[in-house]
């Protein structure tokens, strides 16, 4: 176990349904990460989270919308999605954003699945 | 833009060979690379990392090496276990900021009984 745990681990949604993304880490950590896994492809940062506020936005689609009420927790709402925004999506926290040399302890992932 | 690049995409080795992965990274700025495993169902774990003043770090039966002039870097694993199989990714934090780190594309490592 890393100390970051995601639900679910796996969704099925329709491209007209709403759903949410639940990440939480008991490491005590201050900044908080969306990454999306693609077959074949490297990993994508989405959104970075430093004490709550977003830091980072990487040309994300509207369609993905982070939420993080507290250091501890991170959630990405789901919104009209297409079939290509089928992969995993994994949640990650760190001591420090800024620093260079900090760790990233990822969680399992929630494998979405966009029909 | 800034990327890197890692081979192979697969690996198949004989238990107790060595494996090397190999990545190259674009911007010269990089200051700090990792190396990542992910079992299958989990996510991604660090399991060794190097930074820019230092030309190879060793952890058991891992190692990695750096060569800033030819802006590279390698995974070595000797003495393959079972254990060993997964997907390995490297990755180079540009900027001075973790949140700028870019990812490989992954390495899916078997190791062969």
């Amino acid at each position: 176990e890393t100390g970051v745990t995601q639900t679910p681990r796996h969704l099925v949604m329709g491209m007209t349904n709403k759903k949410s993304l639940k990440c939480e880490q008991h490491l005590g950590h201050n900044a908080m990460y969306w990454y999306k896994q693609s077959a074949k492809k490297p990993l994508e940062l989405m959104f970075v989270y430093s004490l709550e506020e977003r830091v980072e936005n990487n040309s994300v689609p509207s369609r993905f919308s982070p939420e993080c009420p507290n250091s501890s927790h991170l959630f990405l709402h789901l919104h009209t999605l297409q079939p290509e925004d089928s992969a995993l999506y994994l949640c990650a926290s760190s001591q420090d954003f800024r620093d260079d040399f900090n760790e990233q302890f990822f969680g399992p992932g929630t494998r979405l699945t966009v029909l | 833009g800034e990327n890197v690049e890692q081979h192979p995409s697969t690996l198949s080795v004989q238990e107790g060979d060595s494996a090397v992965i190999k990545c190259t990274y674009s911007d010269s700025a990089s200051n700090y690379f990792p190396w990542y495993k992910q079992e299958l169902g989990k996510g991604p774990q660090l399991i060794i990392d190097i930074r820019s003043n230092v030309g190879e770090k060793k952890d058991q039966r891992i190692a990695v090496t750096l060569n800033k002039t030819a802006k590279h870097f390698s995974l070595h694993i000797t003495e393959t276990q079972p254990e060993d199989s997964a997907v390995y990714f490297c990755a180079a934090s540009f900027d001075s900021s973790a949140s700028k780190i870019i990812f490989g594309s992954g390495t899916r490592l078997s190791i062969r009984p």
